[in-house]
Formats: C-alpha cells, structure tokens, sequence
C-alpha cells in the first residue's frame, strides 16, 4: 500500500519569507503523480500544484515550487515570498495511475502559519 | 458557478438518526468521490463511483450508503448516526479514474453527532 509522510505537524514563518514543507512517499511503482492542496480555515480543499513522477522538471506555480527527488522518493513544496493567504493546511498527496481505480491517498498535513 | 456542490454545509443531528449529504458537480467528470475528514484532519477515502458504477469501496461500515443516481450527482446516506460519526464529510470528482489531474473537492459537510 502507499504511503505518505508528513514529518512537520507545524511550521511558522514571517511574512515574504521563504518555507519548504516536507513530504515522502512509499511506492513501488513507476508510474504515478503526486499534488499538493492547500485547505485554508474556509475548509476548502484547493490543489496548488501537480507533479508528474515521469517528468524530471520540478513544476512550479507562481510562488509554489517543488522539490521532485524520485530516487528518494521526496516531493517537498517550496513557498516564496509568503503571504498571510498562505496560512493553512497543506497536504502532500500521491496517486499511481496503472489499474484505472486508484485513489488519492494523503498524508497527515501541515499546518503553516504566516506571521505579519 | 461551483464545480462540486455539497448541501448541506453544516449537518447536527441526533444518535440513531438517519442523514443524506447530497453532492452534485458541473465539471463533466467521470469519477466522483467521499472522503472524510477526522478530527485530526486526516483525509481518507470512502466510496468512488465512476459513470454511476462503485469502483471503491474502502472498509466503511455498511450504515453508509453511496447513490450514484447520474453520474454528476453522488450522494451518501448514513443509518443509524454514531458519535464516532462526527467528522468533514467531502465529496471530489476527477475527470477519469486515473486521477492523475488531481481531484476538485467540494467546499465539505460538517456533520455533528450530539
């Protein structure tokens, strides 16, 4: 079964500053893709940023950029210039795409905080 | 216009009750979904439907029912309420089953069981 992990509950930084949230996963697969969604204190659940584990290019959305080390199997999300929007749950989450009934599986989130 | 809708947004309800959280999307995907949220906020999948057909069926108690009536609509209904039953309730639709675009969730149900 996959797995992933989450290994800071936590995290807190000021305002324009840059914060690198963690994330590993299990698999023997090669095939599969990997996402991070942010939920802010509005519950909604909103997808950041996409990983596709054939590319060797880390993907990048305005601020939001990953670090994609397959080998190592870690994909961590770097946040640039924060902002107080930025303050939320974020969740590292992997789905492998062979059989056609696969589901995303998440890990146990962090909770990021931006400080003023 | 919202992608996936879920009424009601807040749910409080008895032990022992019955419930249906209704979920409906406007995205033209093939595949939808429940998830729940506990109060730790870790997101685990329920049920997925793709083109009204059960796909997943991860170890629920069979109190919770899914119905798939079309396959822009994916409701749940839940029997005989449970404290332990307490939690965000969200439904997701992707456009396959591959998932490999990542899920649109709905904005999640909050259900309470007193």
């Amino acid at each position: 079964a996959q797995t992933v992990t989450q290994s800071q509950p936590e995290m807190s930084v000021q305002e324009a500053e840059t914060v690198t949230l963690s994330c590993t996963y299990d698999t023997s697969e090669n095939n599969y893709y990997l996402f991070w969604y942010k939920q802010p204190p509005s519950r909604q659940m909103i997808l950041v940023i996409r990983q596709e584990a054939y590319k060797q290019q880390n993907a990048t959305e305005n601020r939001f950029s990953v670090n994609f080390q397959k080998a190592a199997k870690s994909f961590s999300l770097k946040i640039s210039d924060s902002q107080l929007g930025d303050t939320a749950m974020y969740f590292c989450a992997f789905i492998q795409s062979n059989f056609g009934n696969e589901k995303l599986t998440f890990g146990t989130g962090t909770r990021l905080t931006i400080i003023p | 216009d919202t992608a996936v809708s879920q009424t009601p947004k807040y749910l409080v309800t008895q032990m022992g009750n019955d419930k249906s959280i209704k979920c409906e999307q406007n995205l033209g995907h093939d595949t939808m979904y429940w998830y729940k949220q506990d109060s730790k906020k870790f997101l685990k999948i329920m049920f997925s439907y793709n083109n009204k057909e059960l796909i997943i069926n991860e170890t629920v108690p069979n109190r919770f029912s899914p119905k798939s009536p079309d396959k822009a609509h994916l409701n749940l209904h839940i029997n005989s309420l449970e404290l332990g039953d307490s939690a965000v309730y969200f439904c997701a639709s992707s456009p396959s089953l591959t998932g490999r675009y990542g899920y649109t969730f709905g904005s999640g149900t909050r259900l309470t069981v007193v």
